[in-house]
């Protein structure tokens, strides 16, 4: 059984802090990675796809980088806004089922003004 | 251009019954995908559409099972409803020619099961 962890569960910041939150998977069967966020009472919206090793990419204050060899990867919002506040979720895709995303539990960001 | 579409968005059966829900994806997209949200288990994958056929099947039993019409729209059907069932239904559409998951998907809003 793939397992794909996201941490921290929750994270509580205050406007203007940058914040950084981690998706870790198994590092020797991997393919790709998805980044999305998820607004209360909306869609999932996806952020981010990465497939290679040491990749980075941006949009907007939200950044992500790629580590397949340890096996994370992270996300981050510098100067954290209100409208920040959602569920950041990253879906892992292993190279043994390249077909099938495996999802972690989420990661809950809430921005106080 | 006009987003996913889920119908219907809300929804009450009964145990024993079974459901069906509609998708209608991004004009162009040819790729759809259907997905579980439950509190307990998180977002799970139940399978994908492309082209009419299932490409990619997730760890779902039989009792939950699609199909793709040829202009791309799909239906998730769910016999024997169980109270597990209850969960929110999402799909997602995408270009993606390749069964690979290397291409932005967009998700619909989704369709709030509850079993009774």
């Amino acid at each position: 059984i793939l397992n794909v962890e996201q941490s921290p569960q929750s994270l509580h910041v205050q406007e203007g802090d940058s914040t950084n939150f981690t998706c870790s998977f198994p590092s020797s069967n991997f393919y790709a990675l998805h980044w999305y966020r998820w607004e209360t009472a909306k869609s999932p919206e996806a952020l981010f796809v990465m497939t290679l090793n040491g990749d980075e990419k941006k949009k907007g204050r939200i950044s992500a980088t790629l580590n397949t060899k340890e096996g994370y990867s992270y996300l981050y919002i510098k100067g954290s806004q209100p409208e920040d506040s959602a569920t950041y979720l990253c879906a892992f895709i292993g190279s043994s089922n390249t077909g099938k995303l495996i999802f972690g539990q989420g990661t809950t960001l809430q921005v106080k003004p | 251009k006009a987003g996913v579409t889920q119908t219907p968005r809300y929804l009450i059966k009964t145990r024993g019954q079974q459901v069906t829900l509609s998708c209608s994806p991004i004009s162009g997209h040819r790729s759809v995908s259907w997905y579980q949200q439950t509190p307990g288990q998180g977002l799970q994958f139940l399978f994908e559409y492309f082209s009419e056929t299932q490409r990619n099947k997730g760890n779902f039993p039989g009792r939950f099972s699609g199909r793709q019409f040829s202009n791309s729209r799909s239906e998730m059907n769910v016999s024997t409803l169980e109270l597990g069932d209850s969960a929110l239904y999402l799909c997602a559409s995408s270009f993606r020619p390749d069964p690979r998951w290397t291409d932005t998907q967009y998700f619909g809003p989704g369709t709030r099961l509850t079993v009774l």
